[in-house]
């Protein structure tokens, strides 16, 4: 079955600073990966996805992931982070059930900027 | 584009009361999902409409029915509602969800609901 871990639940970086958040998943195919970014109060945007191709991945506002299959890891890097980039960022693993591909979400990574 | 577009954005309700949440997209997607986010749980799929005319259980239907409408809307129906379903309620489509796994799914901004 598939599944995403995301072992930090709260990380604190300040701004300028770089930031890595780790996401490992579990799936017995050639998974298909995303990051999603919701900030306060909103909805859900994709910053990222992965599925095939070069390992590394470059999404909007200046982050990217690095897929590794060897460790099933697919982490978010950005080299200086900004005060708006505080917000809950989720990893999740594309998977086929019955009719449709579906998303199985990490439980979320909070980030909070310092100034 | 409005994208894709909930209501209402909040809602209280009691034990035992029935509503429906709207959700609607003018992305002409043919794929719509209904998802709950609870504190460190992330977001678990409810039901999910590939197309048109068709709708599938998710990974937490229990308590829920849904309808699509027509390719623009996917309602979402709690006959009864109870405090577990104190959550917020998102809202997502994609281009065509069969099959395409590399398709981006479009979430709308979540309707936050409280059973009491």
């Amino acid at each position: 079955a598939q599944s995403v871990t995301q072992p930090d639940i709260h990380i604190t970086v300040s701004e300028g600073a770089s930031l890595e958040l780790r996401c490992n998943y579990s799936y017995g195919a050639t998974p298909y990966l995303f990051w999603y970014v919701q900030s306060p109060g909103q909805g859900l945007q994709l910053l990222l996805k992965y599925f095939s191709g070069d390992t590394l991945v470059q999404g909007i506002k200046g982050f990217e992931a690095e897929f590794k299959r060897s460790q099933s890891s697919f982490n978010l890097r950005k080299p200086s982070v900004h005060w708006s980039d505080a917000a809950e960022y989720f990893c999740a693993v594309g998977a086929y059930q019955t009719g449709a591909n579906n998303l199985f979400f990490g439980t979320g990574t909070r980030l909070t900027v310092i100034p | 584009n409005a994208g894709v577009t909930q209501t209402p954005k909040f809602q209280v309700l009691k034990t035992g009361q029935s509503m429906t949440l709207q959700c609607a997209q003018d992305m002409n997607h043919n794929s719509m999902y209904w998802y709950r986010q609870d504190p460190g749980m992330g977001l678990r799929l409810i039901y999910y409409s590939a197309s048109e005319g068709t709708t599938d259980k998710g990974e937490v239907p229990n308590g829920y029915n849904v309808s699509r409408l027509n390719k623009r809307e996917f309602s979402l129906r709690l006959e009864s509602a109870a405090p577990s379903q104190t959550s917020v309620y998102f809202c997502a489509s994609s281009v065509t969800g069969t099959g395409a796994f590399q398709e981006t799914q479009y979430f709308g901004p979540g309707t936050r609901l409280l059973v009491l």
